[in-house]
């Protein structure tokens, strides 16, 4: 089976940076995936990673090693407004879909 | 405006009503997809259209019946739901089946009473 795994929650204040980890177990997939969802909102994607290493687009990083069944989400000089949930999704060989990780709550305080 | 567009964004609901939710999507994309999401749960995947054909049910309770009439509108009827189905519906859309990115809706919102 596929399974991720996120921190539930991270905290931070603006202008840090903050690292959101997904670790996962599946036999194989395409890439990894980040989306953003803030309260009451719907998720919007960030970034994914076909291939191992770092893809980036302005603040916010992605990295992907699939020797080590890791990958992140880099988040720089941090606002308010990234104040939101993170999830991690992988589309895994064989035909299926998507699978997505619990998502991790990103607060992001003054 | 994401482009894919979810009515109603909030809807309560007796365990005995019938009512139906709706998607549109205005992006050009050939594949949508409902998702059911818990608090404290990760996204789940519930069905697949690509084409207007369903090519994923994934072993969800026949008391949740979609519709894709086209492949712009997607719909989720629902009939005499359980408590545990209260949950925010979302729905998505890509290019094609499977494709990066997904874009969502806003979703609903549904509680049983």
């Amino acid at each position: 089976g596929q399974s991720l795994e996120q921190p539930s929650e991270v905290t931070a204040v603006e202008g840090a940076i903050v690292q959101i980890n997904c670790t996962y177990q599946t036999s194989g997939f395409y890439g990894l995936s980040w989306y953003q969802q803030h309260d009451g909102g719907a998720p919007t994607f960030l970034s994914y990673n076909g291939l191992d290493g770092l893809e980036e687009t302005g603040r916010f990083s992605s990295f992907l090693s699939r020797s080590d069944s890791y990958g992140y989400l880099l988040l720089q000089e941090l606002q308010m407004k990234d104040s939101a949930s993170y999830f991690c999704a992988v589309r895994p060989r064989g035909g299926q879909n998507f699978v997505f990780g619990p998502g991790t709550r990103l607060s992001v305080l003054p | 405006e994401t482009g894919v567009t979810q009515t109603p964004r909030h809807l309560v609901m007796g365990m005995t009503n019938k009512k139906s939710l709706k998607c549109e999507q205005h992006l050009g994309h050939n594949a949508m997809y409902w998702y059911k999401q818990s608090a404290k749960k990760p996204l789940e995947l519930m069905f697949v259209y690509n084409f207007k054909e369903q090519t994923e049910n994934n072993s969800v309770p026949s008391r949740f019946s979609p519709e894709c009439p086209n492949s712009s509108h997607l719909f989720l009827h629902l009939h005499t739901l359980q408590p545990e189905d209260s949950a925010l519906y979302l729905c998505a859309s890509s290019r094609r089946v499977r494709n990066q990115p997904q874009h969502f809706g806003d979703g609903t919102r549904l509680s049983i009473l």
